[in-house]
Protein backbone atom coordinates (compact mmCIF):
# COMPACT_ATOMS: atom_id res chain seq x y z
CA UNK A 1 0.00 0.00 0.00
CA UNK A 2 1.46 3.36 -1.23
CA UNK A 3 1.98 5.57 2.04
CA UNK A 4 3.67 8.50 3.95
CA UNK A 5 4.24 6.84 7.82
CA UNK A 6 5.22 9.85 10.59
CA UNK A 7 5.71 9.12 13.42
CA UNK A 8 5.50 9.87 16.63
CA UNK A 9 1.68 10.85 16.20
CA UNK A 10 1.60 12.49 19.11
CA UNK A 11 4.17 13.84 21.32
CA UNK A 12 4.22 16.09 24.49
CA UNK A 13 7.20 17.38 25.24
CA UNK A 14 8.95 19.96 27.10
CA UNK A 15 10.85 23.30 26.19
CA UNK A 16 14.59 22.49 24.97
CA UNK A 17 14.67 18.41 24.35
CA UNK A 18 15.45 17.95 21.14
CA UNK A 19 13.08 15.77 19.10
CA UNK A 20 13.06 13.99 15.62
CA UNK A 21 9.92 13.61 13.87
CA UNK A 22 10.12 11.04 11.65
CA UNK A 23 8.43 10.87 8.03
CA UNK A 24 9.36 7.49 5.42
CA UNK A 25 7.42 6.91 2.06
CA UNK A 26 7.31 3.83 0.00
CA UNK A 27 6.39 5.04 -3.35
CA UNK A 28 9.88 5.67 -4.52
CA UNK A 29 8.78 9.48 -4.25
CA UNK A 30 11.80 12.08 -5.44
CA UNK A 31 9.99 15.51 -3.59
CA UNK A 32 9.50 15.36 0.41
CA UNK A 33 8.17 18.41 2.59
CA UNK A 34 7.01 18.99 5.89
CA UNK A 35 4.19 21.61 6.68
CA UNK A 36 2.49 22.71 10.06
CA UNK A 37 -1.00 23.95 10.68
CA UNK A 38 -2.66 26.39 12.97
CA UNK A 39 -6.09 27.32 13.83
CA UNK A 40 -6.48 30.28 11.44
CA UNK A 41 -2.92 30.16 9.68
CA UNK A 42 -3.67 27.18 7.44
CA UNK A 43 -0.94 24.95 6.55
CA UNK A 44 2.59 26.45 6.23
CA UNK A 45 5.80 24.84 5.01
CA UNK A 46 8.32 24.22 6.30
CA UNK A 47 11.18 22.47 5.12
CA UNK A 48 11.27 21.01 1.52
CA UNK A 49 13.57 18.35 -0.77
CA UNK A 50 13.72 17.76 -4.24
CA UNK A 51 16.06 14.90 -3.79
CA UNK A 52 18.92 13.38 -1.78
CA UNK A 53 20.94 15.43 -0.15
CA UNK A 54 19.01 18.64 -1.93
CA UNK A 55 16.81 20.54 0.44
CA UNK A 56 15.77 23.84 1.39
CA UNK A 57 13.45 26.09 3.31
CA UNK A 58 9.64 26.90 2.95
CA UNK A 59 7.80 29.65 4.28
CA UNK A 60 8.37 29.04 7.97
CA UNK A 61 11.67 26.84 8.83
CA UNK A 62 13.04 28.69 11.90
CA UNK A 63 13.72 26.70 14.89
CA UNK A 64 14.07 23.30 12.78
CA UNK A 65 16.39 21.01 10.40
CA UNK A 66 16.10 18.97 8.50
CA UNK A 67 18.36 15.99 6.23
CA UNK A 68 17.73 13.84 3.02
CA UNK A 69 20.04 11.05 3.35
CA UNK A 70 17.88 8.13 1.62
CA UNK A 71 15.14 8.81 -0.56
CA UNK A 72 12.50 7.66 1.44
CA UNK A 73 13.16 9.32 4.73
CA UNK A 74 12.82 13.15 5.49
CA UNK A 75 13.20 13.44 9.27
CA UNK A 76 12.34 16.83 10.99
CA UNK A 77 13.75 18.11 13.59
CA UNK A 78 13.48 20.21 16.90
CA UNK A 79 17.32 21.12 18.09
CA UNK A 80 15.73 23.24 20.84
CA UNK A 81 11.72 22.93 21.03
CA UNK A 82 9.99 25.94 22.09
CA UNK A 83 6.09 26.47 23.19
CA UNK A 84 5.29 28.26 19.65
CA UNK A 85 6.13 24.60 18.01
CA UNK A 86 3.32 23.48 19.64
CA UNK A 87 1.31 22.66 16.39
CA UNK A 88 0.12 19.54 13.88
CA UNK A 89 2.87 18.54 11.20
CA UNK A 90 2.23 16.81 8.44
CA UNK A 91 4.77 15.16 6.18
CA UNK A 92 4.08 15.24 2.50
CA UNK A 93 5.70 13.01 -1.00
CA UNK A 94 5.24 13.70 -4.96
CA UNK A 95 6.57 12.01 -7.45
CA UNK A 96 8.11 15.31 -8.42
CA UNK A 97 7.99 18.77 -7.05
CA UNK A 98 5.42 21.41 -7.91
CA UNK A 99 5.76 23.69 -10.76
CA UNK A 100 4.33 22.43 -13.63
CA UNK A 101 4.04 18.68 -12.73
CA UNK A 102 0.98 17.04 -12.53
CA UNK A 103 1.77 15.04 -9.47
CA UNK A 104 -0.21 15.53 -6.38
CA UNK A 105 1.39 15.54 -2.96
CA UNK A 106 0.63 12.64 -0.40
CA UNK A 107 0.30 13.75 2.93
CA UNK A 108 0.90 11.32 6.32
CA UNK A 109 -1.54 11.14 9.31
CA UNK A 110 -0.09 13.80 10.87
CA UNK A 111 1.99 14.34 14.09
CA UNK A 112 0.42 16.51 17.40
CA UNK A 113 3.37 17.88 18.85
CA UNK A 114 2.59 19.62 22.33
CA UNK A 115 5.55 21.94 23.39
CA UNK A 116 5.29 22.71 27.12
CA UNK B 1 5.47 36.50 -0.47
CA UNK B 2 3.09 34.42 -2.48
CA UNK B 3 -0.71 34.35 -1.45
CA UNK B 4 -3.69 32.22 -1.46
CA UNK B 5 -6.86 33.55 -0.15
CA UNK B 6 -9.65 31.79 0.93
CA UNK B 7 -13.14 32.53 2.70
CA UNK B 8 -12.86 30.76 6.07
CA UNK B 9 -16.52 29.91 6.13
CA UNK B 10 -18.16 28.62 7.45
CA UNK B 11 -20.31 27.91 4.40
CA UNK B 12 -23.19 26.42 5.04
CA UNK B 13 -25.14 24.44 1.86
CA UNK B 14 -28.20 22.04 2.37
CA UNK B 15 -27.93 18.86 1.12
CA UNK B 16 -28.93 18.31 -2.99
CA UNK B 17 -27.65 22.35 -3.34
CA UNK B 18 -24.73 22.76 -4.82
CA UNK B 19 -21.17 24.15 -3.01
CA UNK B 20 -19.39 26.83 -4.35
CA UNK B 21 -16.43 27.24 -2.87
CA UNK B 22 -13.52 30.13 -4.09
CA UNK B 23 -10.03 30.71 -3.86
CA UNK B 24 -7.94 33.90 -5.29
CA UNK B 25 -3.91 33.65 -5.75
CA UNK B 26 -1.45 36.45 -6.20
CA UNK B 27 1.48 35.34 -8.16
CA UNK B 28 0.08 35.50 -11.57
CA UNK B 29 3.30 32.68 -13.10
CA UNK B 30 1.13 30.12 -10.35
CA UNK B 31 0.75 27.19 -12.78
CA UNK B 32 -0.67 24.39 -10.84
CA UNK B 33 -3.97 24.09 -8.78
CA UNK B 34 -5.30 21.71 -6.65
CA UNK B 35 -8.26 21.48 -4.28
CA UNK B 36 -8.07 19.24 -0.98
CA UNK B 37 -10.02 18.03 1.43
CA UNK B 38 -9.49 17.91 5.11
CA UNK B 39 -11.80 16.32 7.48
CA UNK B 40 -11.32 17.24 10.99
CA UNK B 41 -7.94 15.57 12.62
CA UNK B 42 -7.49 13.89 9.18
CA UNK B 43 -4.79 14.76 6.59
CA UNK B 44 -5.35 16.79 3.26
CA UNK B 45 -6.73 14.15 0.20
CA UNK B 46 -6.41 15.81 -3.12
CA UNK B 47 -9.95 15.78 -4.78
CA UNK B 48 -9.27 17.66 -7.96
CA UNK B 49 -6.05 19.49 -9.80
CA UNK B 50 -6.00 21.76 -13.05
CA UNK B 51 -3.51 23.00 -15.16
CA UNK B 52 -5.30 24.98 -17.80
CA UNK B 53 -8.45 27.63 -18.41
CA UNK B 54 -11.45 26.64 -17.98
CA UNK B 55 -13.63 23.72 -16.41
CA UNK B 56 -12.56 20.19 -15.53
CA UNK B 57 -15.41 17.71 -14.28
CA UNK B 58 -14.66 15.02 -11.95
CA UNK B 59 -18.41 13.33 -10.61
CA UNK B 60 -19.65 15.71 -8.74
CA UNK B 61 -17.17 17.89 -8.47
CA UNK B 62 -15.90 20.61 -10.93
CA UNK B 63 -12.94 22.92 -10.71
CA UNK B 64 -12.65 25.88 -12.31
CA UNK B 65 -9.90 28.25 -13.34
CA UNK B 66 -9.42 31.59 -14.42
CA UNK B 67 -5.55 32.72 -14.70
CA UNK B 68 -6.17 36.26 -15.86
CA UNK B 69 -8.33 37.02 -13.00
CA UNK B 70 -6.10 34.91 -10.65
CA UNK B 71 -9.25 32.85 -9.34
CA UNK B 72 -9.85 29.05 -8.73
CA UNK B 73 -13.16 27.64 -7.24
CA UNK B 74 -14.60 24.41 -6.98
CA UNK B 75 -17.96 23.34 -7.33
CA UNK B 76 -19.65 20.15 -5.35
CA UNK B 77 -23.16 19.31 -7.09
CA UNK B 78 -25.59 17.73 -4.91
CA UNK B 79 -23.90 18.31 -1.91
CA UNK B 80 -23.58 15.29 0.73
CA UNK B 81 -23.38 15.85 4.39
CA UNK B 82 -20.27 13.43 3.74
CA UNK B 83 -18.36 16.67 2.45
CA UNK B 84 -19.02 18.30 5.53
CA UNK B 85 -14.71 19.02 5.67
CA UNK B 86 -12.50 21.84 5.05
CA UNK B 87 -11.65 22.58 1.61
CA UNK B 88 -7.51 23.77 0.68
CA UNK B 89 -6.84 25.53 -2.14
CA UNK B 90 -3.24 25.32 -3.10
CA UNK B 91 -1.03 27.01 -5.97
CA UNK B 92 2.26 26.57 -7.20
CA UNK B 93 4.46 28.83 -8.81
CA UNK B 94 6.16 28.40 -12.03
CA UNK B 95 9.46 26.25 -11.64
CA UNK B 96 8.40 26.13 -7.78
CA UNK B 97 8.76 23.51 -5.65
CA UNK B 98 6.83 24.96 -3.24
CA UNK B 99 2.87 24.76 -2.73
CA UNK B 100 1.41 27.47 -1.17
CA UNK B 101 -1.89 26.60 1.14
CA UNK B 102 -4.85 28.28 1.45
CA UNK B 103 -6.65 28.97 5.05
CA UNK B 104 -9.34 26.89 4.09
CA UNK B 105 -13.16 27.30 3.81
CA UNK B 106 -15.07 24.94 6.32
CA UNK B 107 -18.46 23.77 4.49
CA UNK B 108 -21.26 22.24 6.15
CA UNK B 109 -23.78 20.50 4.69
CA UNK B 110 -27.12 20.47 6.55
CA UNK B 111 -29.12 17.35 5.92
Amino acid sequence: EAQVTQNPRYLITVTGKKLTVTCSQNMNHEYMSWYRQDPGLGLRQIYYSMNVEVTDKGDVPEGYKVSRKEKRNFPLILESPSPNQTSLYFCASSFQGGGGSNQPQHFGDGTRLSIL
Amino acid sequence: QKEVEQNSGPLSVPEGAIASLNCTYSDRGSQSFFWYRQYSGKSPELIMSIYSNGDKEDGRFTAQLNKASQYVSLLIRDSQPSDSATYLCAVNGAGSYQLTFGKGTKLSVIP
